[in-house]
């Protein structure tokens, strides 16, 4: 988990509501990435940012989900109405040398 | 396009014997290949990488992976199972060389639970 923290750890939250999950990367790096991990789907690319610009979001379900990275130090993914079947655990994680990702500690949502 | 599957959702091993954890991959390119390690609650870890120099390639807490470009495979090894061995495991393929949308991609695999019994 060295080199990503991801705020807050869990959330808990009524269906309707808006959640934002927050990801620091610590180190310097080129690429950023956004996973869904559910038992049923497994771990699913959502988005992910090179130098900060959006490459390829053709993993976000909808447009409920979208994703910011402002600066290289900080994204957000956010889902707006939030919706009982978006329960998963939410990865950030950052490229390393040759192609690797080194991945955060996960944001656990549940959404009731 | 790249895919991989990883044959056995679950295994389970005694401790002090061999883990075999199978891995195939599909890819059009030449690929990249990566092994990860997942504990409860936590993210991915990374165990080994494969990036086209030596077909062994040595990985962390004594894990090894053998790429076979013949049976396009990727398996990952262990000689003696040890008991916080358990955890879930996943391989990733990402094409070498690929530019565009897919450069940094993973493709990961299903995933194998195993299971180590003392």
């Amino acid at each position: 988990d060295a080199g990503v923290i991801q705020s807050p750890r869990h959330e808990v939250t009524e269906m309707g509501q808006e959640v934002t999950l927050r990801c620091k990367p610590i180190s310097g790096h080129d690429y950023l990435f956004w996973y869904r991990q559910t038992m049923m789907r497994g771990l699913e690319l959502l988005i992910y940012f090179n130098n900060n610009v959006p490459i390829d979001d053709s993993g976000m379900p909808e447009d409920r989900f979208s994703a910011k990275m402002p600066n290289a130090s900080f994204s957000t993914l956010k889902i707006q109405p939030s919706e009982p079947r978006d329960s998963a655990v939410y990865f950030c994680a950052i490229s390393g040398g040759v192609r690797e990702q080194y991945f955060g500690p996960g944001t656990r949502l549940t959404v009731t | 396009a790249q895919s991989v599957t990883q044959l056995g959702s679950h295994v389970s091993v005694s401790e002090g014997a061999l883990v075999l954890l199978r891995c195939n991959y599909s890819s059009s390119v030449p690929p990249y290949l990566f092994w990860y390690v997942q504990y409860p609650n936590q993210g991915l870890q990374l165990l080994l990488k494969y990036t086209s120099a030596a077909t062994l390639v040595k990985g962390i807490n004594g894990f090894e992976a053998e790429f076979k470009k013949s049976e396009t495979s990727f398996h990952l090894t262990k000689p003696s199972a040890h008991m916080s061995d358990a955890a879930e495991y996943f391989c990733a393929v990402s094409p070498a060389g690929a530019g565009g949308t897919s450069y940094g991609k993973l493709t990961f695999g299903q995933g194998t639970i195993l299971t180590v019994h003392p």
